[in-house]
């Protein structure tokens, strides 16, 4: 069975600072990744995805996220926070069916 | 533009009213979701039709029918509502290649629902 585990419920960072949201997961195939973002009261929005190409993927926004098997790991990462930012991170994983495995979202806060 | 859209986008009901939540896309995707939201619990997959004529329970079905009516459209239906399912909802679809959602979901912006 699948599952993603996002490490910290909610991140506080300065502008300017730089953005590290964890992702780990679990799956018995190899997996198809995805960071969506939700910004207040809207839908979920795709940032990136992992379909085993490049293990370095670039999204929209400045954010990227890198793959390592040997860790299990899809952390996401901003060089630099910017306000327009906060907003809750998902960390996502598809496997050998046509559903996705949510982790549980991690708050971003960016301080001025 | 294309994508996933949701109607109503706010919802009021009592305890024990019925509604249906509507869900239509546009992008041809042969799988539609529907989940709901709330603090702290992340997304919970309620219902999901794997291609057209086809519907299966997820992780909190109960309490909800769905309807895949066609290829472009999937419905959410409370029976008879109950505080508990106050929440947010969101359909999502995806296309799939060789049975998996390579290119993960698009979701729609959500109903909002209140059970008063």
């Amino acid at each position: 069975a699948q599952s993603v585990t996002q490490l910290g419920s909610h991140v506080s960072v300065s502008e300017g600072a730089l953005v590290l949201l964890r992702c780990n997961y679990s799956s018995s195939v190899p997996p198809y990744l995805f960071w969506y973002v939700q910004y207040p009261n809207q839908g979920l929005q795709l940032l990136l995805k992992y379909t085993s190409a490049a293990t370095l993927v670039k999204g929209i926004n400045g954010f990227e996220a890198e793959f390592k098997k040997s860790e299990t790991s899809f952390h996401l990462t901003k060089p630099s926070a910017h306000m327009s930012d906060a907003a809750e991170y998902f960390c996502v994983s598809g496997g050998s069916n046509y559903k996705l495995t949510f982790g549980k979202g991690t708050l971003l806060t960016v301080n001025p | 533009n294309a994508g996933v859209t949701q109607t109503p986008k706010f919802q009021v009901l009592k305890t024990g009213q019925s509604m249906t939540l509507q869900c239509a896309q546009d992008m041809n995707h042969n799988s539609m979701y529907w989940y709901r939201q709330d603090p702290g619990m992340g997304l919970r997959l309620i219902y999901y039709s794997a291609s057209e004529g086809t519907t299966d329970k997820g992780e909190v079905p109960n309490g909800y029918n769905v309807s895949r009516l066609n290829k472009r459209e999937f419905s959410l239906r409370l029976e008879s509502a109950a505080p508990s399912q106050t929440s947010v909802y969101f359909c999502a679809s995806s296309e799939l290649i060789s049975g998996r959602a390579n290119y993960g979901y698009t979701f729609g912006s959500g109903t909002r629902l209140t059970v008063v």
